[in-house]
């Protein structure tokens, strides 16, 4: 099984500031028959179900704010708030979707400083 | 617009069954592959299973394997988890997910309100 870690468990940023979430899987999630990396984001507010935020490890879902992005390939990614904005409080989880069973990280919690 | 509506959720004792369901609509249920994901209280995202947007492709965690089953009914937009032998530990919101193509290799695109499981004597 891929083993998904991120960090920090916890992070607090003021507004304005950029936010930098860290997910790492245990083997690589890069497929090399299409080059794209099986990694999503998803942001779950208090109360309820989480959103998808990027696939492919950097393309942003539709609807999804351009002051997140998604970095990385291979084990190593990032996700960004680039100017954190007061709605953006939530828990965030990198899954892959390579192999199953189809892991989710433990998430980062992102607070306002 | 995409809808997803979970039922069957409720209080059961250790070892019973329980039998989920998610009607779906707003899309073309019979193309999407389709997930179960749970999170139980004040905890994370636990990936549980899913089914391929034909059918004949089943995936799940190491958790629930053997005990669970997920199944989909593509005339009635419904996708069901009939959990068996149930345990303390399986106490958790259940979410059903839409996965953004017919592959069970997709992101979860929509996902429902959830339904809650509580396995307790």
């Amino acid at each position: 099984d891929i083993v998904m870690t991120q960090s920090p468990d916890s992070l607090a940023v003021s507004l304005g500031e950029r936010a930098t979430i860290n997910c790492k899987s245990s083997q690589s999630v890069l497929y090399s028959s299409d080059n794209k990396n099986y990694l999503a984001w998803y942001q779950q507010k208090p109360g309820q179900p989480p959103k998808l935020l990027i696939y492919w490890a950097s393309t942003r879902e539709s609807g999804v704010p351009d002051r997140f992005s998604g970095s990385g390939s291979g084990t190593d990614f990032t996700l960004t708030i680039g100017s954190l904005q007061a709605e953006d409080v939530a828990v965030y989880y990198c899954q892959q979707y390579y192999s199953s069973p189809f892991t989710f990280g433990p998430g980062t919690k992102v607070d306002i400083k | 617009e995409v809808q997803l509506l979970e039922s069957g959720g409720g209080l059961v004792q250790p070892g019973g069954s329980l039998r989920l369901a998610c009607v779906a609509s707003g899309f073309n249920f019979s193309s999407y592959a389709m997930s179960w994901v749970r999170q139980a209280p004040g905890k994370g995202l636990e990936w549980v299973s899913v089914i391929c947007g034909s059918g004949d492709s089943t995936f799940y965690a190491d958790s629930v394997k053997g005990r669970f089953t997920i199944s989909r009914d593509n005339s009635k937009n419904t996708l069901y988890l009939q959990m068996n032998s149930l345990r303390a530990e399986d106490t958790a919101v259940y979410y059903c997910a839409k996965l953004n193509g017919d592959s069970c290799y997709s992101p979860l695109d929509y996902w429902g309100q959830g339904s809650l499981v509580t396995v307790s004597s």
